[in-house]
């Protein structure tokens, strides 16, 4: 069975500070997606990664996929109230678009 | 990005009773689409794959009997629970991906109670 797990689980920090959430596999993804889901909704795509390596910006989150396709980070610069929820990194393995969902990171940041 | 809209948002229904719940791929034709579970403060479960035209695929531990899932057209994938206890109760989310898409798009779920 494939395992993602996502580190830490809980994360609580004051506003304008930095954070790293781990995604971590034995097994090599074709792709990996990270979302945001809030409460009561479906998940929040943020980004793809599909290269080993590759290291992809969106404003304050930066997101690197392993170079061996097992594992990613999703670094936040500066996080704001507005970055609170949960994510979740999902691994594609045969690209099937049929994913394996991490462990998930909830995440709050405070005012 | 593609939209992929369930239907009902929230349901509650008697224990014992069947509810069915509906994904449709709004601007896109999906041959193949995914059915979720997540249960409260957990990530999200695969239940099953849905091809259209032909029986879904189950994951291990999901009772084909118990969750029908009826991919009859393109764009609409249902998923029927039937006799349902309170321990179905659970959000459930699909998923599809349009074509030469990189990634799958969700729906935004349904908050099924069971009581």
């Amino acid at each position: 069975t494939q395992l993602l797990e996502q580190s830490p689980q809980f994360l609580s920090i004051q506003e304008g500070e930095n954070l790293t959430v781990y995604c971590n596999s034995s097994s090599v993804f074709s792709s990996l997606q990270w979302y945001r889901q809030e409460p009561g909704e479906g998940p929040v795509l943020l980004v793809t990664v599909v290269t080993g390596g590759e290291v992809k910006k969106l404003k304050r989150l930066t997101f690197q996929f392993g170079d061996a396709r097992k594992d990613s980070s999703l670094h936040i610069t500066a996080a704001q109230p507005g970055d609170t929820g949960l994510y979740l990194c999902a691994g594609d393995s045969s690209g099937t678009y049929k994913y394996i969902f991490g462990t998930g990171t909830r995440l709050k940041v405070l005012a | 990005g593609a939209v992929v809209s369930q239907h009902p948002s929230r349901v509650i229904c008697k224990s014992g009773t069947s509810v069915k719940i509906e994904c449709r791929s709004l601007d896109f034709q999906a041959t193949t689409m995914f059915w979720y579970r997540q249960f409260p403060k957990q990530s999200l479960m695969l239940m099953a794959t849905s091809n259209e035209g032909s029986k879904a695929t189950y994951e291990q531990g999901v009772e084909k009997d118990k969750f029908l899932i009826n991919h009859a057209s393109l764009t609409l994938s249902t998923l029927t629970v039937t006799s349902a206890h309170p321990e179905d109760s659970s959000f459930y989310i699909c998923s599809a991906a349009a074509p030469r898409a990189s990634e799958a798009f969700f729906g935004q779920g349904t908050r099924l109670t069971v009581v």
